[in-house]
């Protein structure tokens, strides 16, 4: 079983749409989690950090569930712009070594 | 400028042939990592540093050999390519506390 597991997709959605992933990971351990936005072709970019208490960036929503290990973004009103593979990852207990999932593509479209 | 480059972005080699992936970062960080990407594996760990003196393994470190030169500059090798080490190579570096990792632009290397 992978460590870090996530639905690779595509998810085509229209402008306007909201959408949702998920990624569960397997570490219970786990201290640290994020996104991160990684363009075709492009290096990786961090989108968010995600907190137990749940954390809000414009129309991006990332919450943790720790009991069940799964860490969920939800992007409201897509853009175009949005198009792009989201990276979930999972930091160990130091918060210094990270495991990435291998992302879920989204592609919205007009 | 990049705060992480790598050199070169793309190289076409040969089976066999030695090849270095250089880094270098402006950031001030100690900590610089190399993650190789394969379609629908996600990024693993080839090898990281977290200064000058110090080299670990990460998941994926066989055929594969790195070298910490100065805080700024970390080199990745493959001593005898093979083409199954055809990839996306990434180089990245991070603080000393907290997982906010920064990633260089890639660097595309197809072994024929």
């Amino acid at each position: 079983r992978k460590e870090v597991e996530q639905d690779p997709g595509p998810f085509n959605v229209p402008e306007g749409a909201t959408v949702a992933f998920n990624c569960t990971y397997s570490n219970s351990a786990s201290q640290s989690f994020f996104w991160y936005r990684q363009d075709c072709r492009k290096e990786p970019k961090l989108l968010m950090s995600v907190y137990s208490s749940g954390n809000e960036d414009g129309r991006f929503t990332a919450q943790l569930n720790r009991a069940s290990q799964y860490i969920s973004l939800l992007i409201r009103d897509s853009k175009l712009s949005d198009s792009a593979t989201y990276l979930c990852v999972v930091g160990n207990n130091a918060g210094n070594m990270l495991t990435f999932g291998g992302g879920t593509r989204l592609m919205v479209k007009p | 400028d990049a705060d992480v480059t790598q050199t070169p972005r793309n190289r076409i080699t040969k089976t066999g042939k030695r090849i270095m992936l250089e880094c270098s970062q402006t950031k001030g960080h100690d900590r610089m990592y190399w993650y190789r990407q394969d379609p629908g594996l996600g990024l693993r760990l080839i090898y990281y540093s977290f200064d000058v003196k110090d080299i670990n393994k990460g998941e994926i470190s066989d055929g594969y050999s790195v070298s910490r030169q100065a805080q700024a500059k970390f080199s990745l090798s493959l001593e005898s390519a093979i083409p199954n080490q055809t990839a996306l190579y990434f180089c990245a570096t991070s603080e000393s506390l907290g997982g906010k990792v920064f990633f260089g632009e890639g660097s595309r290397l197809t072994v024929l």
